[in-house]
């Protein structure tokens, strides 16, 4: 079954360092998402993105985060210079052509726990 | 406006116990309802979705019902088992938008 794989699985990083987090979505997926969930708290929405561009995005999704795909199979999320409240698990999403509007299921990757110190 | 509040924080329940998680929304412009359910260690999947025009959607064992005068929305999970042992999550969405708001979770225990 195709599934939504992200990399790496844990990264530590110290405060005010670059971080990329990277997301493989399902091959024929057209609209992607980036979410997070800090410790104990809900799901958060942060981004999406479609035909190359930021469709949405969150009041959380400021300045130091970017999104891009560089190339046909690979999504991934930049946080220029991290703080400390960035401490998070980061979900991938990606869904098929229509989105939501068409009942089409959003896949979630399994996580990137991000831990800034 | 935005959010979806979910209740219970957390439910235990015996094996063949019926648990019922409940989440209500303010936002009229939602119209798509999904129940996400979570393991540790891995990411939310998608259980069982409604739109406001059916009051009731059944798959296997997940029921949700759906009730938009009072703008609220429950899962029910027959017969439950210890495999049913997860966080749930509601969520809700509106026509123009494909972000998901999530509610609080529901962290279920099934006892043997």
């Amino acid at each position: 079954e195709p599934e939504v794989t992200q990399t790496p699985s844990h990264q530590v990083t110290q405060m005010g360092q670059e971080v990329i987090l990277r997301c493989v979505p399902i091959s024929n997926h057209l609209y992607f998402y980036w979410y997070r969930q800090i410790l104990g708290q809900k799901v958060e929405f942060l981004v999406s993105f479609y035909n190359n561009e930021i469709s949405e995005k969150s009041e959380i999704f400021d300045d130091q985060f970017s999104v891009e795909r560089p190339d046909g199979s690979n999504f991934t999320l930049k946080i220029r210079s991290t703080k400390l409240e960035d401490s998070a698990m980061y979900f991938c999403a990606s869904t098929n052509e229509g989105g939501l509007a068409y009942d089409n299921e959003q896949f979630f990757g399994p996580g990137t726990r991000l831990t800034v110190l | 406006q935005q959010q979806v509040k979910q209740s219970p924080q957390s439910l235990i329940v015996q094996k063949g116990g019926i648990p019922i998680i409940n989440c209500a929304y303010e936002n009229t412009a939602f119209d798509y309802f999904p129940w996400y359910q979570q393991f540790p260690g891995k990411g939310p999947a998608l259980l069982i979705a409604i739109r406001p025009d059916v009051s009731e959607k059944k798959e296997g064992r997940f029921t949700i019902s759906f009730n938009k005068s009072a703008k609220q929305f429950s899962l029910h999970i027959m017969d439950s088992q210890p495999g049913d042992s997860a966080t749930y999550f509601c969520a809700a969405s509106s026509w123009n938008t494909d972000k998901l708001i999530f509610g609080t979770g529901t962290r279920l225990q099934v006892f043997p």
